[in-house]
């Protein structure tokens, strides 16, 4: 069975970092690209982030650009997301997505129960 | 940056009717693009990919077709499990982008 769980959200400080985790099993980890997807509280889905399969490419949406850094340890079957110079407008709830093997800006076929980021003094 | 628009917001049907799900891209997206449903404090399901595929243990009674800019998702027969969030997301280019969402309520 796929699983995907999040952990290390939580309130921060506005300005502060924060380090997401995702740890995945039922799958070859390396054999896909990797996302991470948000939802800020009453509001849509925003793509944050991708990471190809041996982390060597990185894509990440406008506004976390040089804020936000995307990486993975296929040893541990881990995907990561660190966070800094946090902004109100990053609260939400961040979730972990596979994307399929073979795709790469893909859609997602898994995903984690999400863990919530709140930005506030 | 590729627009999603996804109409209605809001379709109000009662089980057992069909809805039909609108979503239009600002430019082509080919046939790259999904559809997700949400429920309330849960994470999205993936229901349909590449505009017309079904995802792993959808039932049949969900259908996507469309290409280029304009994609419908059809339920055919509502049931009470469906009444929930929709979001169109394509995958054409960077960045990929979703679409606003569609609530469909119980009426």
């Amino acid at each position: 069975e796929v699983q995907l769980v999040e952990s290390g959200g939580g309130l921060v400080q506005p300005g502060g970092s924060l380090r997401l985790s995702c740890a995945v099993s039922g799958f070859t980890f390396s054999n896909h690209w990797m996302s991470w997807v948000r939802q800020a509280p009453g509001k849509g889905l925003e793509w944050v982030a991708n990471i190809k399969k041996d982390g060597s490419e990185k894509y990440y949406v406008d506004s976390v650009k040089a804020r936000f850094t995307i990486s993975r340890d296929n040893a541990k079957d881990s995907l990561y997301l660190q966070m800094s110079s946090l902004r109100a407008d990053d609260t939400a709830v961040y979730y972990c997505a596979r994307v399929p093997a073979g795709a790469v800006a893909g859609h997602f076929d898994y995903w984690g129960q999400g863990t919530l980021v709140t930005v506030s003094s | 940056e590729i627009v999603l628009t996804q109409s209605p917001a809001t379709l109000s049907l009662s089980p057992g009717e069909r809805a039909t799900l609108s979503c239009r891209a600002s430019q082509s997206v080919s046939s790259y693009l999904a559809w997700y449903q949400q429920k309330p404090g849960q994470a999205p399901k993936l229901l349909i990919y590449d505009a017309s595929h079904r995802a792993t243990g959808i039932p049949a009674r969900f259908s996507g077709s469309g290409s280029g800019t304009d994609f419908t998702l059809t339920i055919s027969s509502l049931e009470p499990e469906d009444f929930a969030v929709y979001y169109c997301q394509h995958r054409s280019n960077w960045p990929p982008t979703f679409g606003q969402g569609t609530r469909l309520e119980i009426k």
